[in-house]
């Protein structure tokens, strides 16, 4: 296990399509965290799991976005009737205490809606 | 709320020479964790540094280091003797000890000049 890993790294979908992330983090971390980053910008908080309970939802996380964590293990961040402003990188990162030591980071899916 | 502040869009330095990256936040807690991340193109974000709010001393990473002044909120990173390798997008991060999510500035790209 050498890190968060992220599938797939790139999207190309059409506006309407819905579409679906995984994210595997760490095997040993319980906490998963899903941002997203646009472009020019730092990356902004989605949402968290401890375990399989998804404790924390961010605004920006509308009624068409959902994330699961079935099992504690690997996510997954449905998208459901893409819009063009969804465009962004989507980034996953995973940690084992609440983050006093950072996160590690995936390397990121990035979804170009057209 | 929460806010970070990075009001250097971008920098550069010359190889072996030192750049010091600038970072403002604001926050009404006293108990938090601030941390530098990079961000290499195309590529994963690594943990640079990070500072526990309640210890006074600077942290230091063999050529990184950090100024924190709790008063002024400011956490500037230093990195001293810089290397091709360091050029990157550098992201200033916050998040409450009790909390779970990071709140990033905009970032700063870092240029290393050969």
């Amino acid at each position: 296990d050498t890190g968060v890993s992220q599938d797939p790294r790139h999207k190309i979908t059409k506006r309407g399509q819905n579409v679906t992330f995984r994210c595997d983090p760490i095997s040993e971390h319980n906490r998963l965290y899903w941002y997203r980053q646009t472009l020019g910008q730092g990356p902004e908080f989605l949402t968290y799991f401890q375990n399989e309970a998804q404790l924390e939802k961010s605004r920006l996380l509308s009624d068409r976005f959902s994330a699961e964590r079935p099992k504690g293990s690997f996510s997954t961040l449905e998208i459901q009737r893409t819009e063009q402003g969804d465009s962004a990188m989507y980034l996953c990162a995973s940690s084992l205490d609440q983050g006093q030591v950072g996160y590690t980071f995936g390397s990121g899916t990035r979804l170009t809606v057209v | 709320a929460q806010t970070v502040t990075q009001s250097q869009p971008e920098m550069s330095v010359q190889e072996a020479e030192t750049v010091t990256l600038s970072c403002t936040y604001d926050t009404s807690e006293s108990d938090y964790y601030l941390f530098w991340y990079k961000q290499p193109p195309s590529r994963q974000m690594i943990l640079v540094i990070r500072q526990e709010a309640y210890k006074q001393q600077n942290a230091t990473e063999n050529r990184f280091s950090v100024n924190f002044q709790k008063a002024a909120k400011s956490f500037s990173l230093k990195i001293s003797d810089s290397q091709l390798g360091d050029a990157a997008m550098y992201f200033c991060a916050y998040r409450r000890n009790t909390g779970n999510q990071f709140y990033f500035g905009t970032g700063t790209s870092l240029t290393v000049i050969p």
